[in-house]
């Protein structure tokens, strides 16, 4: 059974797009994270959500917008897609809050391709 | 807010012990220091966190000095399939950044 789960895992759209990508963990955490890592390997933390409310919002463009239905799942819409915005997105998982303690158990990925 | 350096990559063959060192000046003191390890097309995998000192777990031990200004993961006796991005994570509640990782190739 996955513990993590994102879908699309390839995503291929043209600019000015909006697209969705899904995430589920079946791991009964209360936290929830989305990170893009660019072509360079660099990681950077997007977002966080604990029973779905937003705990970290860091400083990403107004088009990326997370929401929470439900502490299992935590989507990432995208507004008007640029060039920049390819990259790939990994959801993660924790049990608490407590990002440096807490073991982050990390999807396998969505790649996304502007054209 | 920590901050993470660490070697962009190493080699190394099948067999020998494999250290790698983060230097974090700026740990704050609530900081654990976290490495995670990242195979190709997959999403980071916890190896092993500490806050000082020694941690040892069935895959890697990790070293932490006194002043926690770095620390060093300790891969015994690498295979092949241990190559892949090993990242250090330093943070707090509020701030964990992932540094720019190490690429370690184990070569045969």
């Amino acid at each position: 059974d996955t513990a993590v789960s994102q879908t699309p895992k390839y995503l291929v759209t043209q600019m000015g797009n909006d697209k969705s990508i899904k995430c589920e963990q079946n791991l009964g955490h209360d936290t929830m994270y989305w990170y893009k890592q660019d072509s360079k390997k660099f990681l950077k933390i997007m977002f966080s959500y604990n029973n779905k409310e937003l705990i970290i919002n860091e400083t990403v463009p107004n088009r990326f917008s997370p929401k929470s239905p439900d502490k299992a799942h935590l989507n990432l819409h995208i507004n008007s897609l640029e060039l920049g915005d390819s990259a790939v997105y990994f959801c993660a998982s924790s049990p608490g809050t407590s990002r440096s303690t807490d073991t982050q158990y990390f999807g396998p990925g969505t790649r996304l391709t502007v054209l | 807010l920590a901050k993470t350096t660490q070697p962009i990559s190493m080699d190394s063959y099948e067999g020998q012990e494999v250290n790698i060192t983060c230097s974090h000046n700026n740990i704050a003191t609530n900081d654990y220091i976290t490495w995670y390890q990242q195979f190709p097309s997959q999403g980071p995998r916890f190896i092993i966190q500490g806050y000082k000192t020694k941690v040892t777990n069935e895959v890697a031990s990790l070293f932490i000095p006194a002043d926690r200004k770095s620390s060093t993961l300790s891969l015994p006796r690498v295979s092949l399939s241990d190559t892949a991005v090993y990242y250090c994570l330093v943070g707090d509640t509020n701030d964990m950044r992932f540094g720019a990782g190490t690429r370690l190739t184990v070569k045969p």
